[in-house]
């Protein structure tokens, strides 16, 4: 059964430009969050996509978007690249329905580095 | 609001001593509370979780946390420290509010370091 993957592992990006990370949830699981996890600190929550729409955010401008397929997968986009989004974007899927209950599985993340 | 405190973010044990991780919440409602290791290059993994089934949970690799209302803490403990213990772990605060569950806040963290 494979986990939560995320893609690409590496990203080298400069200031400015765009970005978009990608992430396959958990088999069964229907719920993709987004998480920043800057060095040094825990991740902070992005938004999270249930039934193809976002259903809860963060404290994230809008230059962070995101979609989910119908296939449960999820992409997270980036749009004018700051030297302060240089982190590790993590993906976490889950069961939906309305329980704070459901631990959340993570993949391996993202590391992007803006230049 | 929902916050939660890691009291330590460095914590130095020996090998085969006690491991000890303490982590403090703030809430308005009775929350899940979980905690997550990372080991270097690697994905967040469940350790264990607090859903009020029971005070004293459980969890993987002899790990297990109290839940104590009264003092709004749920720290980490393990008998004996492994060498593979080494890594980063992060107590989480999932909130009960409607318009907030599911958004897991992180604590800190607290740095593991394991000696022979």
């Amino acid at each position: 059964d494979a986990g939560v993957t995320q893609s690409p592992t590496h990203l080298i990006k400069t200031r400015g430009q765009q970005v978009t990370l990608r992430c396959s949830p958990k088999s069964g699981h229907d719920t993709v969050s987004w998480y920043q996890q800057a060095l040094g600190q825990g991740p902070q929550f992005i938004f999270q996509y249930y039934e193809e729409e976002e259903r809860q955010r963060g404290n994230f401008p809008d230059r962070f978007s995101g979609h989910q397929f119908p296939n449960y997968s999820s992409e997270l986009n980036v749009n004018a690249l700051l030297l302060g989004d240089s982190a590790l974007y993590l993906c976490a899927s889950s069961l939906g329905g309305r329980s704070s209950y459901n631990e959340q599985f993570f993949g391996p993340g993202t590391r992007l580095t803006v230049l | 609001a929902q916050s939660v405190t890691q009291l330590d973010s460095h914590v130095s044990v020996s090998e085969g001593t006690p491991v000890l991780l303490r982590c403090n919440y703030s809430s308005s409602y009775s929350p899940s509370l979980f905690w997550y290791v990372q080991h270097p290059n690697k994905g967040l993994q469940l350790l264990l979780k607090y859903t009020s089934a029971a005070t004293l949970v459980k969890g993987i690799n002899g790990f297990e946390a109290e839940f104590k209302k009264s003092e709004t803490s749920f720290h980490l403990t393990k008998p004996s420290a492994h060498m593979s213990d080494a890594a980063e772990y992060f107590c989480v605060v999932s909130p009960m509010t409607t318009d907030s569950w599911g958004k897991f806040q992180f604590g800190a963290g607290t740095q593991v370091v394991v000696t022979p």
